[in-house]
């Protein structure tokens, strides 16, 4: 079953426009979430994350939002650039155990 | 600092054949992950490990087995390969899971099935 799931395969938007990345979540033990990037032929790399106790997290243009009751998060990229055009993937964890992955949206920024 | 390294990058296997992807980090975390990566279905866990000498199973799981031997190593086995398994396999690993579990990627090895 899919624990964590990113309904959007794909983003397009306008350089210094604002992207939003959506995640959804079913498995109320997570307690920790994380954003990827992912470029062609690389690993994920951390991009941010957010402990469920918190509802904002914030890292230059990348902030985190997450909706506990909602059981949902997002990532919003302000303002958006072309060298952020790359896959970005969803994922969860929970304390002594395994860490989860949705199946990632493609942003793309155009110029 | 390598941080996680996996080898080989690239391979193709023959169906039946047998083969073991290396999973080296030198973070001493004591989380490890092996996932792959296939069109439309993002990451998905194999299996991983808390700590040395523990593996646990992840979502898909048939067809691989895992050893975690020294902390700093994660072994990855395909006993009989079948073409289902070609994929991008991923290693991960980090320190903690839940608060602190921002995990290192490997580069990825490319595996093909034929």
């Amino acid at each position: 079953d899919q624990q964590v799931k990113q309904n959007s395969p794909s983003l397009s938007v306008q350089e210094g426009r604002i992207s939003i990345l959506n995640c959804d979540y079913t498995n109320s033990m997570f307690d920790y979430f994380l954003w990827y990037k992912k470029y062609p032929a690389e690993g994920p790399t951390f991009l941010i994350s957010i402990s469920s106790i918190k509802d904002k997290n914030e890292d230059g243009r990348f902030t985190v939002f997450l909706n506990k009751s909602a059981k949902h998060l997002s990532l919003h990229i302000v303002p958006s650039q072309p060298g952020d055009s790359a896959v970005y993937f969803c994922a969860a964890s929970a304390s002594n155990n395994d860490m989860r992955f949705g199946a990632g949206t493609r942003l793309t920024v155009k110029p | 600092n390598a941080g996680v390294t996996q080898t080989p990058k690239f391979r193709v296997l023959k169906t039946g054949q047998s083969m073991t992807l290396l999973c080296a980090q030198d973070m001493n975390h004591e989380y490890m992950y092996w996932y792959r990566q296939d069109p439309g279905m993002g990451l998905r866990l194999i299996h991983y490990s808390v700590g040395e000498g523990t593996t646990a199973k992840g979502e898909v799981p048939d067809g691989y087995n895992v050893s975690r031997l020294k902390k700093q190593n994660f072994l990855l086995g395909l006993e009989s390969a079948a073409p289902s398994q070609t994929s991008v396999y991923f290693c991960a690993s980090s320190y903690l899971s839940g608060a602190g579990a921002e995990a290192f990627f490997g580069q990825g090895t490319r595996l093909t099935v034929v």
